[in-house]
């Protein structure tokens, strides 16, 4: 039972690249969501999913796209990287209460 | 506006001194106040969900309580392994959105 897992876990682009972050979970979550960290900001939301097929906005959700295809996997998509989305990466499940998140992707945009 | 500030930025407590970190917020409609633990370069790590002013919950040498317009993470006879970054956050009601403190660092010096 491997919980939230990430990929990668580390990944430099230079502006204007692209990328997708992939999450999976076998927790069997209905829910999934995608934050950032930066140091001082605490956890920002910048997408949210209440189940597959389905997907929606969070407080930050510009420069970012996402998909469920499935229900275990939720992939953020950078479709043109910028220095301001240099940031670490958090994937989360949970079932509308608590939240367990993946051990994040560390991204730097040059 | 909805907001969550924890105070202290930073904590440093000898082996065995107790002490508490607090979490204020305001947040229409409160639908949970949840405690995690970070631990560097890893994802937060879920401890304590209370959902009413008045509730305790207890887990080792943690206990989290709730009032009105705040939380407390009493943090008795620590030990070095407690050392981390305790992050609050709050769950609006009617919505998905969870919002974040920026959370208390906390070093336990044996």
């Amino acid at each position: 039972n491997a919980g939230v897992t990430q990929t990668p876990k580390f990944r430099v682009l230079k502006t204007g690249q692209s990328m997708t972050l992939l999450c999976a979970q076998d927790m069997n979550h209905e829910y999934m969501y995608w934050y950032r960290q930066d140091p001082g900001m605490g956890l920002r939301l910048i997408h949210y999913s209440v189940g597959e097929g389905t997907t929606a906005k969070g407080e930050v959700p510009d420069g970012y796209n996402v998909s469920r295809l499935k229900k275990q996997n939720f992939l953020l998509g950078l479709e043109s990287a910028a220095p301001s989305q240099t940031s670490v990466y958090f994937c989360a499940g949970g079932q509308g209460g608590e939240q367990f998140f993946g051990p994040g992707t560390r991204l730097t945009v040059l | 506006e909805d907001q969550v500030t924890q105070s202290p930025e930073a904590l440093r407590l000898q082996e065995g001194e107790s002490s508490s970190l607090n979490c204020s917020y305001t947040v229409s409609g409160l639908r949970g106040l949840f405690w995690y633990r970070q631990d560097p370069g890893k994802g937060p790590e879920f401890l304590f969900t209370l959902y009413s002013a008045g509730e305790e919950k207890e887990k080792e040498r943690l206990k989290a309580t709730l009032t009105k317009k705040e939380s407390f993470l009493h943090i008795t006879a620590p030990k070095p392994e407690d050392s981390a970054t305790y992050l609050c956050a709050v769950h609006r009601g009617g919505t998905y959105k969870y919002i974040f403190g920026t959370g208390t660092r906390l070093k336990v010096l044996a």
